[in-house]
């Protein structure tokens, strides 16, 4: 059983929705990594973070560190946004990742 | 500033074989890191070095070994290589091996074995 769990593991949205992908963690984390990885395999990082809750332009990351969950959303959707979201922990000197989500959005 | 550059981009080898793949940090960045992902799942932790040192090893066999130059860049080296080591290998850097710092990934090197 993977330490990381993200859902759902795909989703398809309309243009202009708003989107949210989940992650559930089980063990103790020094932060944790939201990842964009497009076709061709290039890993972009979208935000770190060990509590609270970040914002970049339609991006809004939050954890909740006591129920060991994150969520990403995406608001105005854009099918420039497809792509699979990958959730990770880092603990020590590692990252733990999920299987990641794959985000279609549709024009 | 340039980005984690890797080399090469794509390579092909046979059962057997052995492979060396090269990472370059970003400039100031100490720490890198090797990631393996195998088509449809998410990456698998390998090494991290950090100041020429290992500081972490993942799940993977004997077969894997890695190394850290003194200026900070990295080789992947993965010898008898079987089927299951194809696969897209990712290295990221980061200023310091900690998890307060923020991880940049390179392109990935994307090796199939035949």
């Amino acid at each position: 059983k993977n330490e990381v769990e993200q859902s759902p593991q795909n989703l398809t949205a309309q243009e202009g929705e708003f989107i949210t992908i989940n992650c559930s963690y089980s063990v103790g984390i020094s932060a944790l990594h939201w990842l964009q990885q497009h076709p061709g395999g290039g890993i972009v990082s979208l935000f770190m973070l060990s509590s609270g809750k970040k914002k970049h332009g339609r991006l809004i990351a939050t954890i909740n560190i006591q129920e060991k969950h994150s969520s990403l959303h995406i608001t105005a959707s854009h099918p420039r946004d497809s792509a699979v979201y990958i959730c990770a922990t880092k603990s020590g000197s590692r990252l733990t990742f999920g299987e990641g989500t794959q985000l279609t959005v549709n024009p | 500033d340039a980005g984690v550059t890797q080399s090469p981009t794509h390579l092909i080898k046979t059962r057997g074989q052995q492979v060396t793949l090269r990472c370059s940090p970003i400039s100031g960045h100490k720490s890198v890191s090797w990631y393996q992902q195998v088509l449809g799942q998410g990456p698998q932790f390998i090494f991290q070095y950090y100041e020429k040192e290992e500081r972490g090893r993942g799940n993977f066999p004997d077969r894997f070994s890695a190394r850290q130059f003194p200026n900070y860049s990295s080789e992947l080296n993965v010898n008898a290589l079987l089927l299951g080591d194809s696969a897209l290998y990712l290295c990221a850097s980061s200023l310091g091996p900690s998890g307060a710092y923020e991880q940049y990934f390179g392109p990935g090197t994307r090796l199939t074995v035949t």
